[in-house]
């Protein structure tokens, strides 16, 4: 079965400062890759997605992710955050391209200004 | 467009009561999933549907059933509330069962005493 692992479920930043947030899945097909963010008290919204091409994705507020097959992997980064990118983040996978997406437990980002 | 609509936005039970969350989607879309989100264990696929009057079961499908006799709604029932079904649900809606992102609503938030 497919799994999703994110590393870090709890990260404390200061604004500025360079974010990575690890994420491995467990499918050797093709898999669709995508970054949630779930703001405080607000619903899950899409950061960017990953189906095919080239494996540096961007996404909204500055945000991207590199996908290395090789490592099974797709973490997120973003250069310098700021306070309001506060909020959990999530991992999710499909596999081929099927919906029944596979969620990583989620990681916690708390920039303090 | 409302997008995904749920509701209602909270709602507390008494073990063994039932009720319906109701998921509604004004954009035509073909796929509907219900997940539910809990602490240090992401979100998890309940049921799912692909299309009016075809729905399968999710993930952790126990304790809940689903209907699809439109392409708009895909209320969740849960028949015989438990402690153990307290989590926050969220209905997604995505435009096919493939290669598509899913867009979520913003979730009731449901507590069994």
């Amino acid at each position: 079965a497919q799994s999703v692992s994110q590393h870090n479920h709890h990260v404390i930043l200061s604004e500025a400062a360079s974010l990575e947030l690890g994420c491995n899945y467990s499918y050797g097909g093709t898999v669709n890759l995508f970054w949630y963010v779930q703001y405080p008290g607000q619903h899950l919204q899409l950061l960017l997605k990953y189906f095919s091409g080239d494996p540096l994705v961007k996404g909204i507020k500055g945000f991207e992710a590199e996908f290395i097959k090789s490592k099974f992997s797709f973490n997120l980064r973003k250069p310098s955050v700021q306070w309001s990118d506060t909020a959990e983040y999530f991992c999710a996978v499909n596999a081929g391209g099927f919906q029944k997406l596979v969620f990583g437990t989620g990681t916690r980002l708390l920039v303090s200004p | 467009n409302a997008g995904v609509t749920q509701t209602p936005k909270f709602q507390v039970l008494k073990t063994g009561q039932s009720m319906t969350l109701q998921c509604a989607q004004d954009m035509n879309h073909e796929y509907m999933s219900w997940y539910r989100q809990d602490p240090g264990m992401g979100l998890r696929l309940i049921h799912y549907s692909v299309g009016a009057g075809i729905t399968d079961q999710g993930e952790v499908p126990n304790g809940y059933n689903v209907s699809r006799s439109t392409t708009e709604d895909f209320p969740l029932r849960l028949l015989s509330a438990a402690p153990s079904q307290t989590s926050v649900y969220f209905c997604a809606s995505s435009y096919s069962d493939r290669n598509y992102e899913q867009y979520f609503g913003p979730g009731t938030r449901l507590t069994v005493t």
